[in-house]
């Protein structure tokens, strides 16, 4: 029972490089997110979807993409990566949209 | 805009005492749901607790309990008798209501490191 699963656990990019953040689930569930933590800031959210096909921004959606083509899959895509990007970066997904259930996380550094 | 103000950056305690995690919360709106998460070392979030913003009771849940009280905009989080268990980050979030598609932009505070010393 794999859950929510992120690939890669650890990313190093250059200023301007693109790249994009996978995230899969196996529990069928119509709400997907996803979130940036970082120190002192809690997490925040970039974007999230409702279902396939509907995405919606949250609080910081500049300079990340998103797309849902299928229930299963919610890839956030860094289209110029940027040194503020620094974070760690949670996918989550939901059956209600309040119980999420969270990958280990992306730790991404932007040199 | 919403906002969720956690102050306590970092609470120590010895186990067995009591301690109290404050979350303070700004909305413009009348129906909200205000929760409670747990990111242990492991790294993982907990859901521990949903509230709606018509339901001022108190709730109790073994060892944990909580305290909203719309007059101060709080929602307070208290462990009762803490355990080297609990220690963990402890998150307050915020979100509107919307009805029709249960679509819930979570508003998270910046948490609270709960240090719970044997």
């Amino acid at each position: 029972n794999a859950g929510v699963t992120q690939t890669p656990k650890f990313q190093v990019l250059k200023t301007g490089q693109s790249m994009t953040l996978q995230c899969a689930q196996d529990m069928n569930h119509e709400y997907m997110s996803w979130y940036r933590q970082d120190p002192g800031m809690g997490l925040r959210l970039i974007h999230y979807s409702v279902g396939a096909g509907i995405t919606d921004q949250g609080e910081v959606p500049n300079g990340y993409n998103v797309s849902r083509s299928t229930t299963e899959d919610f890839p956030l895509r860094l289209l110029s990566a940027a040194p503020s990007q620094t974070s760690v970066y949670f996918c989550a997904s939901s059956p209600n949209g309040w119980t999420l259930h969270f990958g280990n996380g992306t730790r991404l550094t932007v040199t | 805009a919403q906002k969720v103000t956690q102050a306590q950056t970092e609470i120590s305690v010895v186990e067995k005492e009591d301690v109290t995690l404050d979350c303070v919360y700004e909305t413009r709106d009348t129906t909200y749901y205000l929760f409670w998460y747990k990111q242990p070392p492991s790294g993982e979030l907990v859901f521990l607790i949903r509230r709606n913003s018509f339901d001022e009771q108190n709730e109790i849940s073994g060892r944990y309990s909580w305290n909203f009280q719309k007059s101060t905009s709080s929602f307070n989080f208290t462990i009762t008798a803490s355990q080297v268990v609990d220690s963990a980050v402890y998150f307050c979030a915020l979100s509107e209501a919307r009805w029709m598609d249960s679509s819930y932009k979570l508003i998270f505070g910046s948490g609270t490191r709960l240090l719970v010393r044997p």
